[in-house]
């Protein structure tokens, strides 16, 4: 079982839709989680980064912690079509001298107009 | 603030051949990590420096080598290459505080096909 598991998707929906993208983690030590975006033919630029549990708001997107169940959620309210792109997840852990994220392996998401 | 940028962006070589990418962080940053980029693998950490010595090393050969200068300007070496090399590389940096919310940024990669 990998530390972090994320659905490759693709998730396909209508502009406008609420999208909901998750990952499921085993390390409970985890303790920052962050979500990255990537483009076709870019690098990962980040979304958002919470800290242990609770949610998070940013204009449309809202990153939501859940450590007791090891599950974390992004949301993207009113979605359009420029938000297609693919979603990682990522949590921090310890190894050697530093914090090294842990990636999951992304989910396509698709919106179509 | 200037983003990390990388060079070459994309590359071509065959098999056998040797590769050397290179990164360079944002200004202030002191940590550099590289990661390789599949379709069946996703993201997978190949190594961190810091303050010119390699700090954490990820699961792949000694054909993958890394090193950086006191810039904090990193350079990865891929020696040998094989088909399976062939991968978008990633290079992120961070502020290297070697905290957990030392968060990293990546740059737009150099996409190495190897024939």
């Amino acid at each position: 079982q990998k530390e972090v598991e994320q659905d490759p998707g693709p998730l396909s929906v209508p502009e406008g839709a609420i999208v909901s993208l998750n990952c499921t983690y085993s390390n409970s030590a985890f303790q920052y989680f962050m979500w990255y975006r990537q483009y076709s033919r870019k690098g990962p630029e980040l979304l958002m980064y919470t800290y242990s549990s609770g949610n998070k708001e940013d204009g449309r997107f809202t990153a939501q912690v859940d450590k007791s169940s090891k599950y974390i959620s992004l949301f993207i309210r009113d979605s359009q079509p420029s938000d297609s792109a693919t979603y990682l997840c990522a949590m921090s852990g310890r190894s050697g001298g530093s914090y090294i994220p842990t990636f999951g392996r992304g989910t396509s998401l698709i919106v179509h107009p | 603030k200037a983003g990390v940028t990388q060079t070459p962006r994309y590359l071509i070589k065959t098999r056998g051949q040797q590769v050397t990418l290179s990164c360079s962080p944002i200004s202030g940053h002191r940590s550099v990590s590289w990661y390789q980029q599949t379709p069946g693998q996703g993201l997978q950490f190949l190594f961190e420096y810091f303050s010119e010595t390699q700090r954490n090393k990820g699961n792949f050969p000694g054909r993958f080598s890394g090193r950086q200068f006191s810039n904090s300007r990193s350079e990865m070496n891929v020696s040998t290459l094989e088909l399976g090399d062939s991968a978008l590389y990633l290079c992120a940096s961070s502020l290297g505080t070697g905290e957990d919310t030392d968060t990293q940024y990546f740059g737009p990669g150099t996409r190495l096909t190897v024939l």
